[in-house]
């Protein structure tokens, strides 16, 4: 089945540092991948989706100077925490759906990264 | 715009009773849906979903889900729980694959 990695699962740095995580599809191409930002018992709300090489596509109220988006190959996509501070301490998630998949087919996930800022 | 809504926070059902989990949504058009499942610290495992068709939905695990449109609902059962079923639970609703929202999700307990 698709899988999705997503690396690295857990970081702890500190304040001020940048962060780059990554997400890629192992056995499927996507031009679509999709992050999302989960708060401690909370939902997942989406970030961004991230477009092959093109711009990502940004929700309201993310900031895209802090949270950089490279999706530069068609089975890589990353966000880079720019400057990070406590309260970006989270769980990132990202999904990727097969670009030759039916539109009918859903989004895969990885495992999320558990982003900790001291 | 659409939405979703989990109207329980937190259910509680003994090992091998049965489970319903409720998911309404707010959406001028018949949407995409799914049900998804979230380990503690992990990724989400995508249990079903419906577009079209036969509002029965079946799921892996066991479960499944069905769209009743008069009543906006999308909601998950499972006849009999196992111990390995706790877990978060989440439903989600859009427009297509891709723009996605989530409801706030419904932590599942399972007593021995």
């Amino acid at each position: 089945g698709a899988v999705v990695s997503q690396h690295p699962s857990r970081v702890i740095c500190k304040s001020g540092t940048s962060v780059k995580i990554e997400c890629r599809s192992l056995d499927f191409q996507a031009t679509t991948m999709f992050w999302y930002r989960q708060f401690p018992k909370k939902s997942l709300m989406l970030m961004a989706t991230s477009n092959e090489g093109s711009k990502a596509t940004y929700e309201q109220g993310v900031e895209k100077d802090k949270f950089l988006i490279n999706h530069a190959s068609l089975t890589l996509s990353t966000l880079t925490v720019t400057s990070a501070h406590p309260e970006d301490s989270s769980f990132y998630i990202c999904s990727a759906r097969d670009s030759r998949a039916g539109m009918h087919q859903p989004q895969h996930f990885g495992d999320g990264t558990r982003l900790s800022i001291l | 715009a659409q939405s979703v809504t989990q109207p329980d926070i937190h259910i509680t059902v003994s090992e091998g009773a049965s489970l319903e989990l409720r998911c309404n949504y707010s959406y001028g058009a018949t949407p995409y849906l799914f049900w998804y499942v979230q380990s503690p610290g992990q990724g989400l495992q995508l249990l079903l979903k419906y577009f079209s068709g036969d509002t029965l939905v079946q799921g892996i695990k066991g479960f499944e889900a069905e769209f009743k449109r008069s009543q906006s609902s999308f909601n998950l059962r499972k006849p009999s729980v196992h111990w390995s079923d706790a877990a978060e639970y989440f439903c989600a609703v859009g427009p297509n694959n891709n723009d996605m929202r989530f409801g706030a999700g419904t932590r599942l307990t399972v007593k021995p």
